[in-house]
């Protein structure tokens, strides 16, 4: 059973504070993403990676970065977490960039 | 640049009423058309995939389709149920070989017993 998994699932932070957000995929997909979901706004894509150390910036990267060393888990960091970063995080992987898995979802809020 | 519009923000039914959502989209390329289902509590689940080739789609009682010459794409059931309600996401997909999707904002749909 193909399975994409976050955590943590819920966070609390303080402004200024750095956050890691950790995504993992037992399929081997080449492809992983990281998007945030806000009311009204739909899916926004933060960054791709297409492989171990091989990212690129999706639409709206400013605030956040990314980390891939194994083709298995893909984190993201908000160094220094702003208010505005509140949101639902998802991850997502593929195999042909065309049907993506998503994970479960991290609910961040930055107080 | 490629882009989708879903105007319908919220759709509220009853049981075994008709679903029919829309979107449409801009882009040079053939597309392909995807629709997305996401449950409360969860993330976003692939529910149909429309290609120029088939035209149509269909699963778990939902039936895609696409338009060319109105550049539109539909996602419509015959008779919803109350688990059903969902947030459903058309989505294109970029064909220039950077493996991305475009989503449509969503339509929340709620189905009364």
């Amino acid at each position: 059973d193909m399975k994409v998994t976050q955590m943590p699932r819920y966070l609390i932070k303080r402004m200024g504070e750095n956050v890691l957000l950790e995504c993992g995929q037992d399929m081997s997909h080449e492809t992983m993403y990281w998007y945030r979901q806000d009311p009204g706004l739909g899916l926004q894509l933060i960054y791709i990676s297409y492989d171990v150390d091989s990212n690129s910036e999706g639409d709206i990267p400013k605030g956040y970065r990314v980390s891939r060393k194994k083709r298995e888990h893909f984190s993201l960091i908000l160094d220094s977490a702003k208010t505005n970063q509140t949101s639902v995080y998802f991850c997502a992987s593929s195999p042909t960039g065309r049907e993506q898995y998503f994970g479960p979802g991290t609910r961040l809020t930055v107080l | 640049g490629d882009s989708v519009t879903q105007k319908q923000g919220q759709v509220t039914l009853s049981e075994d009423d008709f679903l029919f959502i829309n979107c449409t989209y801009s882009t040079t390329t053939y597309p392909t058309l995807l629709w997305y289902v996401q449950y409360l509590g969860q993330g976003p689940q692939l529910l149909l995939k429309v290609t120029t080739a088939n035209n149509k789609g269909i699963s778990r009682g939902f039936e895609a389709t696409y338009d060319k010459g109105t550049t539109s794409f539909h996602l419509q059931k015959a008779s919803v149920q109350e688990s059903d309600s969902a947030v459903y996401f058309c989505a294109l997909v970029w064909d220039s070989g950077y493996n991305k999707l475009t989503f449509g904002k969503g339509t929340v749909l709620l189905v009364s017993p």
